[in-house]
């Protein structure tokens, strides 16, 4: 599996649009790009997931460039709520992610303030 | 309709013991995985199955075992329990296995704590 690179962590403000980028060099052609978001003693949730260009839904877009090695997760007007962790996942789709299964890095924690 | 259910939410117990987490997945979804998440290790994959078959397995001892039913649940039993093992453990549930844009639904976990 594709090994992905994201900040540690990031601060932001209440309003403010949010930008998490996730390097992943080694993407391969079936991968697709896939960002979790988890609360302290929660399990992740699904944000959103996508292949080439860019994805849109009701809480986040992705955008991915041609080369595919790189994706940024875009938050639109952050709130306190939003402090979570994000995880950037590269994978082939399947439920276990083949024989590693999902892979979770480290994520980012992102800490919104007032 | 009705997410992922892990039970319990919270146990205790004591070293050299076993313990058996259960799962039920959402409704029709076939694949249950199991993850580990601790601190210093963060979250690490355990195992998947899919119509009661271990479909794989991530890197841990064999004291870490699992099976799931035909109604798709999910049990998880560790035996010989180590105080490494205290853990906060996470079951998802996909609908399919091999699918493109495959989602996974996690539940909220059953903390371990081994004392």
């Amino acid at each position: 599996l594709a090994k992905t690179t994201q900040p540690i962590s990031m601060d932001s403000y209440e309003g403010q649009e949010v930008n998490i980028t996730c390097s992943h060099n080694n993407i391969a052609t079936n991968d697709y790009i896939t960002w979790y978001q988890q609360f302290p003693s929660q399990g992740p949730r699904f944000i959103i997931q996508g292949y080439k260009t860019k994805v849109t839904n009701e809480v986040a877009s992705l955008f991915i460039p041609a080369d595919r090695k790189s994706s940024t997760l875009s938050l639109p007007r952050v709130s306190l709520s939003d402090t979570a962790v994000y995880y950037c996942l590269v994978g082939d789709g399947y439920s276990g992610g083949g024989a590693d299964g999902l892979t979770f890095g480290k994520g980012t924690h992102l800490i919104i303030q007032p | 309709k009705a997410g992922v259910t892990q039970t319990p939410r919270y146990l205790i117990k004591t070293r050299g013991q076993q313990v058996t987490l259960s799962c039920s997945p959402i409704s029709g979804h076939r694949s249950v995985s199991w993850y580990q998440q601790t601190p210093g290790q963060g979250l690490q994959f355990l195992f998947e199955y899919f119509s009661e078959t271990q479909r794989n397995k991530g890197n841990f001892p064999g004291r870490f075992s699992g099976r799931q039913f035909s109604n798709s649940r999910s049990e998880m039993n560790v035996s010989t329990l180590e105080l490494g093992d205290s853990a906060l453990y996470l079951c998802a549930s996909s609908l399919a296995r091999g699918t493109g844009l495959t989602e996974a639904f996690f539940g909220q976990g059953t903390r371990l704590t081994v004392v």
